[in-house]
């Protein structure tokens, strides 16, 4: 069973600073990962989608790495500001089905 | 296209009531999935549809849980009877083959008390 995990839980920086939220899974087996911005309150937005051949994406500020061998992914958030503040998912989509595993979330606080 | 659409955003109501939560997806997509969040357990996958058609409902909780999809443009999510461990946030979503992006409405806040 594909297990999601992302460390770490929640993470506080001053505006400005550059920053790592981590992504792993168990299953190798992925057709691609994706990672998602929720605000509170609301529902979940697409930020980078990764295929399985791919290494990376990027997307103004932020950028995505795949290391599918290692079961990790990577978002770098560059320059960060208060607006980014949110829970960050990363999720997982099997090989073998159309159903998207997710993890638990990192709670991200920019202090202005 | 104004995404996904859920109804209503919140509910509020008593342990042993019917709930039923709606959803629009965007037009054109093939693929609807019905999750719940809640803090102890993250995003859970409840239940897609393909084109109309359940696909896999392994995530659903229980014979209290069903979900319906009629046409392309309609899908509900019905709990009978609710019961105070079902509060949570079930969100919507939506994607055109099922291997793409998924959208996500806004959800629906339910409280059973």
């Amino acid at each position: 069973k594909q297990e999601v995990t992302q460390i770490p839980a929640a993470l506080s920086v001053p505006e400005g600073e550059n920053l790592v939220l981590n992504c792993s899974f168990t299953d190798s087996a992925i057709y691609n990962l994706q990672w998602f911005r929720q605000d509170p309150g609301k529902g979940l937005t697409s930020l980078l989608l990764i295929q399985s051949s791919q290494r990376e994406q990027t997307s103004g500020r932020l950028n995505a790495s795949l290391d599918k061998s290692s079961g990790r992914s990577t978002l770098y958030i560059a320059a960060s500001q208060p607006g980014d503040s949110a829970t960050y998912l990363c999720a997982v989509l099997l090989n073998y089905g159309q159903n998207f595993v997710f993890g638990p979330g990192t709670r991200l606080s920019v202090l202005p | 296209d104004a995404g996904v659409i859920q109804s209503p955003r919140h509910e509020v109501t008593e342990m042993g009531q019917e709930v039923t939560l709606r959803c629009k997806p965007i037009s054109g997509h093939d693929y609807l999935f019905w999750y719940r969040q809640t803090m102890m357990r993250g995003l859970e996958l409840l239940i897609y549809f393909n084109n109309n058609v359940p696909i896999d409902d392994s995530g659903m909780p229980e014979d209290r849980f069903s979900a319906k999809m009629p046409n392309a443009s309609f899908s509900t999510l019905k709990i009978q009877p609710s019961e105070p461990r079902d509060s949570a946030v079930y969100f919507c979503a939506s994607s055109g083959t099922g291997q793409e992006t998924q959208y996500f409405g806004p959800g629906t806040r339910l409280l059973v008390l």
